[in-house]
């Protein structure tokens, strides 16, 4: 069965870069669609964005300026680079897989909290 | 963006109950709806697909209808371990969208 982990600093300053990796297990991240998914305290969930593993993206609008997702096929993870961090950005990040039916999360990783502050 | 929209935003029900919640699409979104449940703590989990597909090793108690711009989640019997927020999220176009959630608490 497949499973996803997070893992990344905790903390990050404001103005910098929140990295996290997700670690695949149980099966291969050379299939489907693999995307982050972050929800701030209290609130709402947000999706980040999708990389499938040919290597094609997908952001959300609304951050697209600053993230990037990637993969590593030889490590199996995949990983987000948000750049220039606000305190807006405190949340929880979770990694999921999306199914071969499109737009279906059906795996989450556990989700760390990611809190931006000096 | 879909907007997506929730009510209630929170629901208290006794063991038992048939409990109802609804989401509401911008526009129309056909059939292109999931239902998650997040306990505290935990990340989501996949109910319902495709406004209606029952997940496996989901309970049966749990169904979901509708198309086009509303949709409902129903618990036919509510039980304690069922205690949780829900999420609808729409897929029909990108950015996927989740709505703001429907804490259920029991009475």
């Amino acid at each position: 069965q497949v499973q996803l982990q997070e893992s990344g600093p905790g903390l990050v300053k404001p103005s910098e870069t929140l990295s996290l990796t997700c670690s695949v297990s149980g099966g291969s991240i050379g299939t489907y669609y693999w995307n982050w998914i972050r929800q701030p305290p209290g609130k709402e969930l947000e999706w980040i964005g999708c990389i499938h593993h040919t290597g094609s993206t997908n952001y959300n609008p609304s951050l697209k300026s600053r993230v990037t997702i990637s993969l590593d096929t030889s490590k199996n993870q995949f990983s987000l680079r948000l750049q220039s961090v606000t305190a807006a950005d405190t949340a929880v990040y979770f990694c999921a897989r999306m199914s071969n039916h499109w737009g279906i999360f059906e795996v989450w990783g556990q989700g760390p909290l990611v809190t931006v502050s000096s | 963006d879909i907007h997506m929209t929730q009510s209630p935003s929170s629901l208290s029900a006794s063991v038992g109950d048939r409990v109802t919640i609804t989401c509401q699409a911008s526009q129309d979104i056909s059939n292109y709806l999931n239902w998650y449940q997040q306990k505290p703590g935990k990340a989501p989990k996949l109910l319902i697909s495709d406004a209606s597909n029952l997940e496996t090793g989901v309970p049966s108690r749990f169904s979901g209808s509708g198309s086009g711009t509303d949709f409902t989640l129903t618990i036919s019997s509510l039980q304690p371990e069922d205690i949780a927020t829900f999420y609808c999220q729409q897929y029909d176009s990108l950015p996927f969208t989740f709505g703001p959630g429907t804490k259920m608490e029991i009475k």
